[in-house]
């Protein structure tokens, strides 16, 4: 079974530039999230989808960040303009239901961002 | 709200020694408990779970049990080698969270020396 497919895996851009993230979840999850994480912290939930709607954005910084998932399947997280505190790993997750509902959530091998 | 806490790394250890990481949550309910693991340049795995007070999970050798006493999900493993060295989250689910949204601790790094 393929895994959560991520790209591109490294990015260096400098600060005000803009960035975007691809995420293609492993086929049949209808749950998709993207995880930020900042070195030496744990991840933290940016955005949550169900299928093609949006279950929970409330961490996510809206004046620059945005995402989308058309069709229910792959999907796109956006930064704009880029801040240096944006360099983290981007981690991109699925999950048939809910980790709630006690299915796994898979992660992608996540997007190295470097904002300089 | 819900929150994770985790004993801080690194946590270095000789090969073949009993190996402890600490994990206290906060959390309204009962929430699934969650242990991932990082190894060097890969993705997050899931490392196990349990999903009730009491239940205890296991894989490769590691092993936490749900207490809901204590709010705790320590992981443990008696002989460790060295390519257990990775970075170790322990992580929850709050059933308040309809779909599963994750909490994770800040992650303890464990080095395994020959």
């Amino acid at each position: 079974e393929a895994g959560v497919a991520q790209s591109p895996r490294y990015k260096i851009i400098e600060k005000r530039q803009s960035v975007a993230f691809w995420c293609n979840p492993i086929s049949g999850h209808a749950t998709l999230y993207w995880y930020q994480q900042i070195l030496g912290q744990g991840p933290k939930l940016l955005i949550q989808f169900q299928n093609n709607g949006v279950v929970d954005d409330s961490q996510l910084p809206k004046d620059r960040f945005s995402a989308e998932r058309l069709k229910g399947v792959d999907s796109t997280l956006k930064i704009q303009p880029a801040k240096l505190e944006d360099s983290a790993v981007y981690l991109c997750a699925s999950s048939l239901y809910g980790t709630g509902l006690s299915t796994e959530a898979f992660f992608g091998q996540g997007t190295r961002l470097t904002v300089v | 709200g819900n929150s994770v806490t985790q004993m801080e790394g690194p946590v270095t250890l000789s090969e073949e020694a009993f190996l402890t990481i600490n994990c206290t949550y906060t959390a309204t309910g009962y929430p699934s408990l969650f242990w991932y693991v990082q190894y060097p340049g890969e993705g997050l795995q899931l490392l196990l779970k349990a999903t009730k007070a009491d239940d205890k999970g296991s894989n490769k050798g590691f092993e936490a049990t749900y207490r809901k006493e204590t709010t705790s999900f320590h992981l443990e493993k008696g002989s460790v080698q060295v390519s257990d060295s990775a970075v170790y989250f322990c992580a929850l689910s709050g059933l308040t969270d309809s779909w599963g949204k994750l909490q994770f601790g800040a992650g303890t790094q464990v080095v395994v020396t020959p």
